[in-house]
């Protein structure tokens, strides 16, 4: 069946890069996702990547999709005390459900 | 602002007693989603709708969990009776299905405690 793995804890320094990896198994994925939750929050979808592109920046923020290694990463820049969070990889198909990965959570360190 | 509202926030009950969810799903989403989560087993689907229609409940232990939509605008997850392995935090989300970014928007969760 369809899995998404990555790594349970990341630990960097403020302000210094990010990298969050992810695996995923269905090759049909259209869209894949990260969404971040906060402590005490349900989870909230912070970007995505259509399974046509390869990569995609949003101000501190960079996904790189390597579709035929089925890898997803997430590239926060400057990492701030805020960023501090719980992050899942996730990835659809045709289907309404979404299939999440287990979660990395990020710990800053000053 | 349109959001997903859940209650209770948080639920301490005794092994035996019945629980039930409640989810407000965003007015006009179409799918709605019930995940539980811990940090043993992470993320868990139990059960989801479309068009009030449940479409898939694989995920939910059937002699104890129940889920239904009532009318478009409740959700409600019961457990009966509850047991200390439920203990969890439930989330309800909420959103537009395939066809679109298919995005979910969560609910603040269910913090369950069964003693």
């Amino acid at each position: 069946g369809e899995d998404v793995e990555q790594s349970l804890f990341l630990s960097v320094r403020e302000g210094d890069s990010s990298v969050i990896n992810c695996t995923y198994t269905d090759s049909s994925s259209t869209y894949l996702y990260w969404y971040k939750q906060e402590p005490g929050a349900g989870l909230q979808l912070l970007t995505y990547i259509f399974s046509n592109m390869d990569m995609k920046q949003d101000q501190r923020l960079t996904v790189l999709l390597n579709k035929k290694d089925k890898h997803l990463s997430l590239r926060i820049a400057d990492t701030q005390t805020g960023d501090s969070a719980i992050y899942f990889c996730a990835e659809s198909n045709r289907d309404d459900k979404i299939i999440f990965g287990k979660g990395t959570r990020l710990h800053i360190l000053p | 602002d349109a959001r997903v509202t859940q209650t209770p926030r948080h639920k301490v009950t005794e092994m035996g007693q019945e629980v039930t969810m409640r989810c407000q799903p965003i007015l006009g989403h179409n799918t709605v989603f019930w995940y539980r989560q811990t940090m043993m087993q992470g993320l868990e689907l139990l059960a989801y709708f479309r068009n009030r229609a449940p479409l898939d409940d694989s995920g939910m232990p059937k002699d104890r969990f129940s889920a239904e939509m009532p009318d478009a605008t409740l959700a409600t997850l019961k457990i009966q009776p509850s047991e200390p392995r439920d203990s969890a935090v439930y989330f309800c989300a909420s959103g537009l299905g395939q066809g679109s970014l298919n995005e979910q928007f969560f609910g603040p969760g269910t913090r369950l405690t069964v003693l």
